[in-house]
């Protein structure tokens, strides 16, 4: 069973509407979780991160957590084309020696002019 | 702000060459970690390190090793090259001292196997 599960997509959206991206994850003990942008042809970049339940806001974006439902999603507001992207779910579990990070995917991204 | 450097943005190299990929962090991040990236299959773990001469295999460690002689950085060897070994590798740096702390990427190095 993997550990991150995401729609791959492609997910399309008109310019200015909300683009709403989804992850489940299987690990009850997992403790952090992100979002990446990836560009084609670019590495990963952090757009998010949240590891409390509930709503984290910052700018277009906001992360929602709800561990109980081992779900985290990713809300863009006034999508723009610039936001054509791939964006992998990153789930982080700790050890005692150090940490691991699970990606899902990614879910491919279009917004339309 | 991080930053994790990764020696060459794109490399091409022969069937049977050994081939070494670079990444230095200047973060003194603990864990390291080296990843490939192929459509439509993600990022797959290659190999960890959780600190200085430490390695562990990920989930795809075959025909690859690593060397990890300082903190700040962390080779990939392709000890024999193929062609199936084409593709996006990725080189990450985290610490584990903070619940909140990501993983930071590099450019990425697209390796070409002919």
């Amino acid at each position: 069973q993997k550990e991150v599960e995401q729609n791959s997509g492609p997910l399309s959206v008109p310019e200015g509407a909300i683009a709403s991206l989804n992850c489940t994850y299987s690990d009850r003990v997992s403790q952090s979780f992100f979002w990446y942008r990836q560009y084609s042809g670019k590495s990963p970049e952090l757009i998010m991160s949240i590891y409390s339940n509930g709503d984290k806001e910052d700018g277009r974006f906001t992360a929602q957590l709800n561990k109980a439902s081992q779900y985290v999603s990713l809300l863009i507001r006034d999508s723009q084309p610039s936001d054509s992207a791939t964006y992998l779910c990153a789930v982080k579990t700790f050890s005692n020696t150090g940490n691991q990070f699970y990606f899902g995917t990614g879910t491919s991204l279009t917004v339309i002019p | 702000d991080v930053k994790v450097t990764q020696s060459s943005r794109y490399l091409v190299k022969r069937t049977g060459e050994k081939v070494f990929l670079e990444c230095v962090q200047d973060m003194d991040h603990e864990n390291m970690f080296w990843y490939r990236q192929d459509p439509g299959l993600g990022l797959r773990l290659i190999y960890f390190s959780y600190d200085v001469k430490m390695k562990e295999k990920g989930d795809i460690p075959e025909g690859y090793s690593v060397s990890r002689e300082k903190k700040e950085r962390f080779s990939l060897i392709l000890e024999s090259a193929s062609t199936n070994q084409t593709s996006m590798y990725l080189c990450a740096s985290s610490t584990p001292d903070r619940v909140n702390q990501p993983q930071h990427f590099g450019d990425g190095t697209r390796l070409s196997i002919l």
